[in-house]
């Protein structure tokens, strides 16, 4: 079956602009993660979904970042005002449960540039 | 809290020589342990992963890793390096606590295979 698909692959866009970055599970996961992953750097977790249950945002940097989860499938991180900073590859991962232990599937990432 | 150290940025390896990649992590409670490989201009992909059951374990493309309590450690290896292995490689640690869903990654050892 079909892997986590994420778009754009790439974007570019100039500090102060808003992006929206779309994320498409794997069909059947209920849980979906938002990482960013900056030069040099391991993964950062922004923000967990699970299910109908309250998102754990506790990894979004700042008020600036915002996500959604329609219908437990698809998913939107959008960055407001964006800001050189926020250049990184975001990465989606979604996996069957959320349980502990359990493999979480990666799309390809969105490669974000802010100018 | 958790944390997860890599202990090499870089390694180099001859093609058929025995690869070994360092993770040593700190975590309250039994974790959860992973390792994951990107290849370039490629989505990340489970290499393996630890999760209470036996404590070597091993992966896909002749992977493995010991999971040591006694040293808090987590280390990657082959017995031999193929030109195939190099890529970034991600030591990730999740405390399996109460409903903590976050993964913890280390910064990533890229790994050059030489001919």
């Amino acid at each position: 079956g079909a892997g986590v698909s994420q778009s754009p692959s790439n974007k570019v866009t100039e500090k102060g602009k808003d992006v929206e970055l779309r994320c498409d599970p794997i069909s059947g996961h209920t849980a979906l993660y938002w990482y960013r992953q900056s030069l040099g750097q391991g993964l950062e977790f922004l923000i967990y979904f699970q299910g109908n249950s309250a998102p754990d945002k506790s990894g979004l940097p700042s008020d600036r970042f915002s996500a959604e989860r329609t219908g437990g499938s698809v998913s939107t991180l959008t960055i407001q005002r964006t800001q050189q900073e926020d250049s990184a590859v975001y990465l989606c991962a979604s996996s069957f449960q959320g349980t502990a232990g359990e493999t979480q599937y990666f799309g390809p990432g969105t490669r974000l540039l802010v100018l | 809290a958790q944390s997860v150290t890599q202990l090499d940025s870089h390694v180099s390896v001859s093609e058929g020589t025995p690869v070994l990649l360092r993770c040593n992590y700190s975590s309250s409670y039994s974790p959860s342990l992973f390792w994951y490989v990107q290849h370039p201009n490629k989505g990340l992909q489970l290499l393996l992963k630890y999760t209470s059951a036996a404590t070597l374990v091993k992966g896909i493309n002749g992977f493995e890793a010991e999971f040591k309590k006694s040293e808090t450690s987590f280390h990657l290896t082959k017995p031999s390096a193929h030109m195939s292995d190099a890529a970034e490689y991600f030591c990730v640690v999740r405390d399996n606590a109460g409903n903590n869903r976050k993964l913890i990654w280390g910064l990533g050892t890229s790994l050059a295979v030489n001919p």
